[in-house]
């Protein structure tokens, strides 16, 4: 069955911290894997696409790793900001000629002064 | 502002009703896409359209349709909705039908009393 799984489930960091965000998926076949953004009541935003062949990319304050051999990503955030305060969701696209997204539940992270 | 609008932005109904939610993707976009997000849970891939075709099927339920019409605006209609179909609809868009970028609207409020 193709899963995405992400934790912490929610998440309470001080302005200024880091934190990394973990996610670990069983989806076939993959194609690649995003993490978005997701202020409450909005939609999502994209943050970083990467396929099974990258291992790192950055947006901004924003870096997302993958390690396709052990089906693992993280996203890490450097020096949080109150505007950081959102769901972090990993989603997982399979291959196969069509774009269908395969989404974690999300990490809620906050951000506090 | 992804560029994708959707219409309208909240909706209160009673149960044994049907509803139209509406979605125009960004200019260009030929795929459309329906997510369903409850309550504290992750998106639920719904339906993808394709200049006009559906494309994929995800967990939409029979009393759920969608279409795209030639001007690439696309309608989801829910009936003989039931309190459990309370939910954020999100439409989002893409170029073409493969792994490319999704672009997410903000989104309908569904309220079911």
């Amino acid at each position: 069955k193709n899963q995405v799984e992400q934790s912490p489930q929610s998440l309470i960091i001080l302005e200024g911290k880091n934190c990394t965000l973990q996610c670990n998926y069983t989806v076939s076949p993959f194609s690649n894997l995003r993490w978005y953004k997701q202020d409450t009541g909005r939609g999502p935003v994209s943050l970083t696409i990467m396929t099974f062949s990258e291992n790192t990319k950055s947006n901004g304050r924003y870096t997302a790793t993958l390690d396709a051999d052990t089906k693992q990503s993280s996203l890490h955030i450097t020096a949080s900001q109150l505007s950081d305060s959102a769901s972090y969701i990993c989603v997982v696209s399979l291959s196969g000629g069509y774009n269908k997204l395969i989404f974690g539940a999300g990490t809620r992270l906050a951000v506090h002064p | 502002d992804s560029g994708v609008t959707q219409t309208p932005k909240h909706l209160i109904t009673a149960t044994g009703q049907r509803v139209t939610l509406r979605c125009s993707p960004r200019s260009g976009d030929l795929s459309v896409y329906w997510y369903q997000q409850s309550l504290d849970q992750g998106l639920q891939f719904l339906i993808q359209y394709y200049n006009g075709e559906e494309r994929a099927k995800g967990n939409i339920l029979e009393r759920f349709s969608a279409q795209q019409f030639p001007d690439l605006h696309s309608e989801l209609n829910l009936s003989s909705l039931e309190l459990g179909d309370s939910a954020l609809y999100f439409c989002a868009s893409s170029v073409a039908f493969g792994d490319g970028e999704q672009y997410f609207g903000p989104g309908t409020r569904l309220t079911v009393t």
